[in-house]
């Protein structure tokens, strides 16, 4: 298997523009999750889906962000519009299983965002 | 709000000695605990786990230890490797809740030579 999958591996985007970021969780996971590491916060979730349903989306931090799971193999969390406080790494992980305590997480290699 | 506090952002160690990683916690729901390695330029990855019910979890070189009273668990790396160099995540979730894992801002540890 190749693992988890995102996109792009890096992003330099203006103040005010949309960003995509994408992702392909490893096949047969049920659940995805949306991460963000900064230096001041560390690994923070943004959000999680179970079988493609949005489970927590709390740690969303504005109406800017958005996410989106229209199948098993696919997400995307877009940021419209940018902000330069938005600069981070982004990471998309998925698991096995329909709970998430106990589940490891298998990580992609993440999205350096760069917000100008 | 932390919820899973890695108070140590560095440590350095040399090739040969232990290396110690400690994580504190303040949710008492908190009742499964797993250690993340991570490379630079890559996601983090899974090295070991601990249940509540247990004190301790073994496997090769890295022991993780949990304190349930002091809502504190350590990681211990025997012998250190250069190749351990990485940061460390810290994390933990709350079975019951059915929440996603909730993790440390990390520690980067450097092991040398």
């Amino acid at each position: 298997d190749a693992g988890v999958i995102q996109s792009p591996r890096h992003e330099v985007t203006e103040m005010g523009q949309e960003v995509t970021l994408r992702c392909k969780p490893i096949s047969g996971h049920n659940s995805l999750f949306w991460y963000r590491q900064t230096m001041m916060r560390g690994l923070e979730l943004l959000i999680y889906f179970n079988n493609n349903v949005p489970i927590d989306d709390s740690g969303m931090p504005e109406d800017r962000f958005s996410a989106k799971m229209p199948n098993a193999s696919f997400s995307t969390l877009k940021i419209q519009p940018s902000e330069p406080r938005d600069s981070a790494v982004y990471f998309c992980a998925s698991s096995f299983g329909a709970t998430t305590s106990n589940e490891k997480l298998f990580f992609g290699s993440g999205t350096q965002l760069s917000v100008l | 709000d932390q919820q899973v506090k890695q108070n140590s952002p560095s440590l350095s160690v040399q090739e040969g000695r232990i290396s110690i990683l400690n994580c504190d916690y303040t949710n008492s729901m908190f009742d499964y605990f797993l250690w993340y390695k991570k490379y630079p330029a890559e996601g983090p990855t899974f090295l070991i786990s601990i249940s509540s019910i247990k004190d301790k979890n073994e496997d090769g070189r890295f022991t993780v230890f949990l304190n349930k009273s002091a809502k504190h668990l350590s990681l211990h790396i025997v012998p250190s490797q250069p190749g351990d160099s990485a940061v460390y995540f810290c994390a933990a979730s709350a079975d019951g809740a059915g929440t996603a894992l909730i993790f440390g801002k990390g520690t980067t540890l450097s092991v040398s030579s």
